[in-house]
């Protein structure tokens, strides 16, 4: 158990467009899903905290009208990258948190890779 | 100074040779501690969790925690090509978020 699915796993747009990106928990359901970054040879940057029915705990320093998060459900959770810009370039990837697991045990997705054209 | 260090290597080894892999860090508070693996262009994938101190083992993995050191170490013994990907560790302190090292690149060489 405890697999977490993302989508699309590569995405490739142009400047001045908006990328969704889909979180699921798959076979659990997650109180919380985290989304990182990750740019190349660089450990994981948190960019902000989704807790299902409520607004996004965004870190300092990640613009929340940029990255728009939603947690619809306790196995979905989307960021919206609005406006992209070749800066926004990078692996984002998500996480879940269990229901009924061990407090900060979390399960990674796959990644998403976003190239802004 | 960083909540987590880790040497980023790269650090190469011959199949079959032991290797061992270092975290330090700074914040007390730190009671869970994992490491995860994550190979190129691949979500991290949770390879050992342990609570407090102490020693776990799961086959070929060791995940050791001291914290009167604040150091954590993960051995992997009979090292394979396969476990070639990047080791990062990650802590935390109870109901905070996790902090990562930059991550171990390793690779084994048939």
């Amino acid at each position: 158990g405890a697999v977490v699915s993302q989508h699309p796993s590569w995405v490739i747009c142009k400047s001045g467009t908006s990328v969704k990106i889909e979180c699921r928990s798959l076979d659990f359901q997650a109180t919380t899903m985290f989304w990182y970054r990750q740019f190349p040879k660089q450990s994981l940057m948190l960019m902000a905290t989704s807790n299902e029915g409520s607004k996004a705990t965004y870190e300092q320093g990640v613009e929340k009208d940029k990255f728009l998060i939603n947690h619809a459900s306790l196995t979905l959770s989307t960021l919206t990258v609005t406006s992209a810009h070749p800066e926004d370039s990078s692996f984002y990837i998500c996480s879940a948190r269990k229901l009924e697991g061990a407090y900060n045990e979390q399960f990674f997705g796959p990644g998403t890779r976003l190239t802004v054209l | 100074q960083k909540e987590v260090e880790q040497d980023p290597g790269p650090l190469s080894v011959p199949e079959g040779a032991i290797v061992s892999l270092n975290c330090t860090y700074s914040n007390s508070a730190f009671q869970y501690f994992m490491w995860y693996r994550q190979y190129s262009r691949k979500g991290p994938e949770l390879l050992m969790y342990t609570y407090s101190s102490g020693n776990k083992e799961d086959g070929r993995f060791t995940a050791q925690v001291d914290k009167s050191s604040k150091y954590i170490s993960l051995f992997i013994r009979d090292s394979q090509p396969s476990d070639s990907a990047t080791y990062l560790c990650a802590m935390s302190a109870p109901a905070n978020n996790l902090f990562f090292g930059t991550g171990t690149r390793l690779t084994v060489i048939p």
